[in-house]
């Protein structure tokens, strides 16, 4: 039952646009979510975060949206460079296991292209 | 401050085999969680450790174990190894109540 989902296996944009991914849940119990962006060979790193009392965060080029009541967050990236091509993980949490436990979407593979 | 470091990187083993697998946190971290990365699941949880005690577990089968020591050093213990245990297994650490969690560069295990 994968209770972080995203459905997007891959997206390509070109260098300069805005590149959008997407991510939804079912649990009502997380109120906590992360974006995890991952190079090959590497562990995943930590790139933005958002709580479920807030709808919006931003982060430089990074800028996370949260909708609770369509379970739905996206993580835009505005202006897309080659350097952010990688995959993105989305994480969930519920605060109240004091983040002892991430559960991730099974990613979404970004190509910026020049 | 120096990163968590998983050890070994790659690692080929038998079906049958057992393995063990290394996590270094980073300095005055002492929550450590592992994960398991296949192709297609993305990251799966499998346990988290804090101050010695396992607090938190993921649905994964009794041959995956694990510990931690007093120093906050963990371990990874996978026995009676299945094809199906290929995978990349992720170490991540962060200070209590902190929500980040550092990762590793993960433990690339091939069982054949």
């Amino acid at each position: 039952d994968q209770q972080v989902k995203q459905n997007s296996p891959s997206l390509s944009v070109q260098e300069g646009r805005i590149s959008i991914l997407n991510c939804d849940y079912t649990n009502s119990m997380f109120d906590y979510f992360l974006w995890y962006k991952k190079y090959p060979a590497e562990g995943p790193t930590f790139l933005i975060s958002i709580s479920s009392i807030k709808d919006k965060n931003e982060d430089g080029r990074f800028t996370v949206f949260l909708n609770k009541s369509a379970k739905h967050l996206s993580l835009h990236i505005v202006p897309s460079q080659p350097g952010d091509s990688a995959v993105y993980f989305c994480a969930a949490v519920e605060q109240n296991t004091g983040f002892q436990k991430l559960v991730f979407g099974t990613g979404t593979r970004l190509l910026v292209s020049p | 401050k120096a990163g968590v470091t998983q050890t070994p990187r790659y690692l080929i083993k038998t079906r049958g085999q057992q393995v063990t697998l290394s996590c270094s946190p980073i300095s005055g971290h002492r929550s450590v969680s592992w994960y398991q990365q296949t192709p297609g699941q993305g990251l799966q949880f499998l346990f988290e450790y804090f101050s010695e005690t396992q607090r938190n577990k993921g649905n994964f089968p009794g041959r995956f174990s694990g510990r931690q020591f007093s120093n906050s050093r963990s371990e990874m213990n996978v026995s009676t190894l299945e094809l199906g245990d290929s995978a990349l297994y992720l170490c991540a650490s962060k200070e209590q109540g902190n929500t980040e969690a550092f990762f590793g560069q993960g433990t690339r295990l091939t069982v054949v």
